[in-house]
C-alpha cells in the first residue's frame, strides 16, 4: 500500500534552516510528483511548492521562493524540503503528499505523510 | 496569491444536506477546472475527497459532491453524519503554476 513517511519533529532557532523529508514507498516514485503542504496552530493550509520526481523540476509558492528548496532522491524514494531563514512564524505542522494523477504538476494529492512539527523559537 | 475565501464555519443536522462555497478570481477557479476538497480531522492528515472540481476519488462517499461557477467552487454533503464534521479546505490551481487553498470551514453536525 501506498506510505509517506515523514522525519520527526525539530526545533530550530530563528535565522536557522530546517529540513523535512518525506519517504515513500509502496507505488513506482518517479510515476508522482511531491507537495509540501504546512498548517501553523490554528490556521489553515499553506502550500509551499511542488516538485515532479521525474525531471525534478520545482514549482514554490511566491511566499516561499528564495527561502524554500525540494529535492528528490531517485535512490531512496525520498524527497526532502529545506526551509531557512526560518521566523517564529513558520512553526508549523508539515505534510508531504502525493500528485494524484501523476503528471507534471498535480493541483490534487491523494496520499499525504503524517505531518512533521517544526518549532521556531528565539 | 490570496487564498480563496470559505465561510468559517457551517452546522446541519443529521440527514441533511449542507453546501460550503470557495470564492477565488479569473486567475484560479475562474479559469481553471483543477478545484479539488479536502476533508482534515485535526490531527491527521488531509483526505481528499474532490478533484478537477466534481470529481471522487475510488472510495469517496457519493454523498459529496462538487461544482463550480464562474469563479466560485461549491462541496455539497448530502446526508450528513456525524464522522463528515471535519475542516474542509478548498484549493485551486493558479495562473502562476502554483496552488492555492482556502481558509477551511468547520463543518459541525448539530
Amino acid at each position: 500500500q501506498v506510505q509517506m513517511v515523514q522525519s520527526g519533529g525539530e526545533v530550530k532557532k530563528t535565522g536557522a534552516s530546517v529540513k523535512v523529508s518525506c519517504k515513500a514507498s509502496g507505488y513506482t516514485f518517479r510515476t508522482y510528483g511531491i507537495t509540501w503542504v504546512r498548517q501553523a496552530p490554528g490556521q489553515g493550509l499553506e502550500w509551499l511548492g511542488w516538485i515532479s520526481v521525474y525531471n525534478g523540476k520545482t514549482y514554490y509558492a511566491q511566499n516561499f521562493k528564495g527561502r524554500v528548496t525540494m529535492t528528490a532522491d531517485t535512490t531512496t524514494n525520498t524527497v526532502t524540503m529545506e526551509l531557512g531563514s526560518l521566523r517564529s512564524d513558520d512553526t508549523a505542522v508539515y505534510f508531504c503528499a502525493r500528485g494524484y494523477s501523476g503528471y507534471d504538476f498535480d493541483a490534487s494529492y491523494d496520499y499525504w505523510g503524517q505531518g512533521t512539527l517544526v518549532t521556531v523559537s528565539s | 496569491q490570496s487564498a480563496l475565501t470559505q465561510p468559517a464555519s457551517v452546522s446541519g443536522s443529521p440527514g441533511q444536506a449542507i453546501t460550503i462555497a470557495c470564492t477565488g478570481t479569473s486567475g484560479d477557479i475562474g479559469f481553471y477546472k483543477y478545484v479539488s476538497w479536502y476533508q482534515h480531522h485535526p490531527g491527521k492528515a488531509p483526505k481528499l475527497i474532490i478533484y478537477d472540481v466534481d470529481s471522487r476519488p475510488s472510495g469517496v462517499s457519493n454523498r459529496f459532491s462538487g461544482s463550480k461557477s464562474d469563479s466560485t467552487a461549491s462541496l455539497t454533503i448530502s446526508g450528513l453524519q456525524s464522522e463528515d464534521e471535519a475542516d474542509y479546505y478548498c484549493s485551486s490551481y493558479t495562473r502562476m503554476s502554483t496552488v492555492v487553498f482556502g481558509g477551511g470551514t468547520k463543518l459541525t453536525v448539530l
